[in-house]
């Protein structure tokens, strides 16, 4: 199995801020790669896929890029929603895997 | 507008067995298949496989073979989880997700439904 691998685990911001979170594939994925939004008690929500296309609806702050085995995804300007749990997939070959996910926190 | 409804939470004893439903509305169900996917209490997402909405064929990931078991009411556009032989370690939530193409050759979830919750106690 693929096994992906987000940094860093856990990272506090405050809101207007930019960050940055990468996930790393142990092998390539090509572009076979989504980001997911999850907050507390509710279900994923798909932000990204194939490594940077912006699912529609979702906020222009977010950003993907990335192909082969790194990928980041980058939110802009943080607003006070977006402290979340943050999850990138791969679709490339089963079984998808997910990564650990990487919580992000008010500073 | 495209929505998968679950059902709700369930607490059942060890050994026992649950079945989860997820109804699909706002689609063509059988054009697009389901994938079920659990999270432990505090943990990450484990993706547990797929069923084909059209041929009702179930694929199981590795470590789900043998006591989950997917399956399909078309004519309700509803897909089915069930879990067997329960076990403490089988708590999580448990969730549905349709799959689109990304017009590379890739599938991702686009919609997941709110989720169920499966306790399993004494």
């Amino acid at each position: 199995a693929i096994r992906m691998t987000q940094s860093p685990s856990s990272f506090s911001a405050s809101t207007g801020d930019r960050v940055t979170i990468t996930c790393r594939a142990s092998q390539a994925v090509s572009s076979y790669l989504a980001w997911y939004q999850q907050r507390p008690g509710k279900a994923p929500n798909l932000l990204i896929y194939a490594a940077s296309t912006l699912q529609s609806g979702v906020p222009s702050r977010f950003s993907g890029s990335g192909s082969g085995t790194d990928f980041t995804l980058t939110i802009s300007y943080l607003q006070s929603e977006d402290f979340a749990t943050y999850y990138c997939q791969q679709y490339y070959s089963y079984p998808y895997t997910f990564g650990q996910g990487t919580k992000l926190e008010i500073k | 507008q495209v929505q998968l409804v679950q059902s709700g939470s369930e607490l059942k004893k060890p050994g026992a067995s649950v079945k989860v439903s997820c109804k699909a509305s706002g689609y063509t169900f059988t054009d697009d298949a389901m994938h079920w996917v659990r999270q432990a209490p505090g943990q990450g997402l484990e993706w547990m496989g797929w069923i084909n909405t059209n041929t009702g064929n179930p694929t199981y990931a590795q470590g789900f073979t043998g006591r989950s078991v997917f399956s399909l009411d078309t004519s309700v556009s509803t897909a089915y989880l069930q879990i067997s032989s329960l076990k403490a370690e089988d708590t999580a939530v448990y969730y549905c997700a349709r799959v689109q193409p990304d017009g590379a050759g890739g599938y991702y979830f686009d919609y997941w439904g709110q989720g169920t919750l499966v306790t399993v106690s004494a």
